[in-house]
């Protein structure tokens, strides 16, 4: 167990809709990443927060969008979901903000039929 | 921009050892790390090595890097069948931006 806490584990919705992930990182972390992972593109790195600033993004959608709160979980909202926004969600947690020692949840896996 | 490259799939009998293999592209990277992915689960990271080191053996992994051509191995001794599962290379690159993982190696171990 990672100390990293995602739900829902499992979402299925339709195209169009706008879904919430939801992500609690380890105790004392203050950085959280958000990540998509999919056959065809691997795991690609969406965005990061720390103590709740937006700290890097990589390639996020503009559809999609994420907060840290003051509580330091954060959400990751996906809305005008396609197809291809099927993949598995992963949250990760790091200390610090350069975060190379990161710790996964466990994902999301989302199903837009 | 930067790119880590891995071998997709490895085949290995239970008791052999394993080498996962990567290359990546960023000559100013810092640390280079392996993370461990077993079905349904998240990452897992498993060990890593600073950019000013050859080596790091930790119990049954060995890591070598050869910063000069950009390649980083990860060897598993005495492979087992619950290490099955796909092993992603990364690595950080200036401070503070965020990793770069390869697509990962799946690995099978035949018993």
């Amino acid at each position: 167990d990672s100390g990293v806490t995602q739900t829902p584990k499992h979402l299925i919705t339709a195209t169009g809709q706008r879904v919430t992930l939801r992500c609690s990182p380890r105790s004392g972390d203050l950085s959280v990443y958000w990540y998509q992972q999919s056959l065809d593109q691997g795991l690609q790195f969406l965005i990061q927060y720390y103590n709740g600033e937006e700290r890097a993004k990589g390639n996020i959608l503009e559809r999609f969008s994420a907060q840290q709160f003051p509580d330091l979980h954060s959400e990751l909202n996906l809305s005008s979901l396609e197809l291809g926004d099927s993949a598995l969600y992963f949250c990760a947690s790091s200390v610090g903000v350069a975060g190379g020692e990161q710790y996964f949840g466990p994902g999301t896996r989302l199903t837009v039929t | 921009g930067e790119d880590v490259e891995q071998s997709l799939f490895l085949s290995v009998r239970e008791g052999d050892s394993s080498v996962i293999n990567c290359t990546y592209t960023d000559s100013s990277s810092t640390y280079l790390y392996w993370y461990k992915q077993e079905p349904g689960a998240g990452l897992q990271l498993l060990t890593y090595i600073f950019s000013n080191m050859d080596m790091k053996q930790d119990q049954r992994l060995t890591v070598l890097l050869n910063k000069k051509d950009k390649h980083l191995s990860l060897r598993i001794a005495d492979t087992q069948t619950g290490d099955s599962a796909i092993y992603f290379c990364a690595e950080a690159g200036v401070r503070n931006t965020p990793l770069v993982f390869g697509k990962g190696t799946r690995l099978s171990v035949i018993a």
